[in-house]
């Protein structure tokens, strides 16, 4: 079975602060992982994703995440924090070699992301 | 239009009546979902279709139905609502389901309907 766990409900960082929002992951094998933002009232919008290679991938709006397979994980993470980054983001795992062929992605229940100025 | 369409973007719904939510993309993904979003829980996947004729039920698929007639249209159907299913759903469409290698692979979601059972 495929699961993914965001520990925190909330974040809340200082404007320009480096911010964390963590995520991790359950699933047979290799996975695919991505993260989703979420803003008010709209729907979830792509930020960047691990396939393969570099565990270190960069995403839009300069985020970045680090896959870390020791320890099933895929935080999220970004260097100096703006206010319009405030937002629910969402981690998605899908398992490598999904035999259904469904390609579907497990998401996490969120993290809200407040940057406060 | 320019990625995914869903209508209403929001409804109050008597419990016992029979509503269709509206999806259409324009992007000619093959893969379409519903999903329903719910405070605490996330998003749940309730159904979907891997190609045009084809659908398949996700993690909670009871009281509602689905079709794909063609790539572009799929629409989700509560035959009997009931107050449990007041929620936000979320239509998404992938470009592929068997090549995680390409550019765009991932999800494109639509902005959602607010669906409220009183």
């Amino acid at each position: 079975a495929q699961s993914v766990a965001q520990p925190e409900d909330q974040v809340n960082v200082a404007e320009g602060n480096p911010l964390t929002v963590k995520c991790t992951y359950s699933v047979s094998g290799n996975p695919y992982l991505f993260w989703y933002v979420q803003y008010p009232n709209r729907g979830l919008q792509f930020l960047l994703k691990y396939i393969t290679g570099d565990n270190l991938v960069k995403g839009s709006y300069g985020f970045e995440a680090e896959f870390n397979k020791s320890q099933t994980s895929f935080h999220l993470k970004k260097p100096s924090a703006l206010v319009s980054d405030s937002a629910l983001y969402f981690c998605a795992v899908r398992a490598r070699g999904d035999l259904t062929g469904a390609n579907n992605l497990f998401f996490g229940t969120g993290t809200r992301l407040t940057v406060i100025p | 239009i320019a990625g995914i369409t869903q209508a209403p973007t929001s409804q109050i719904l008597a419990a016992g009546r029979r509503m269709t939510l509206r999806c259409t993309q324009d992007m000619r993904h093959n893969a379409m979902y519903w999903y329903r979003q719910d405070l605490g829980l996330g998003l749940r996947l309730i159904h979907y279709s891997n190609t045009a004729g084809t659908t398949g039920k996700g993690e909670v698929p009871d009281g509602y139905s689905v079709s794909r007639a063609n790539t572009d249209d799929f629409p989700l159907t509560l035959a009997s609502a009931v107050p449990s299913q007041t929620s936000v759903y979320f239509c998404a469409s992938s470009d592929s389901y068997q090549s995680p290698s390409r550019a765009n692979y991932g999800y494109t979601f639509g902005s959602g309907t607010r669906l409220t059972v009183v």
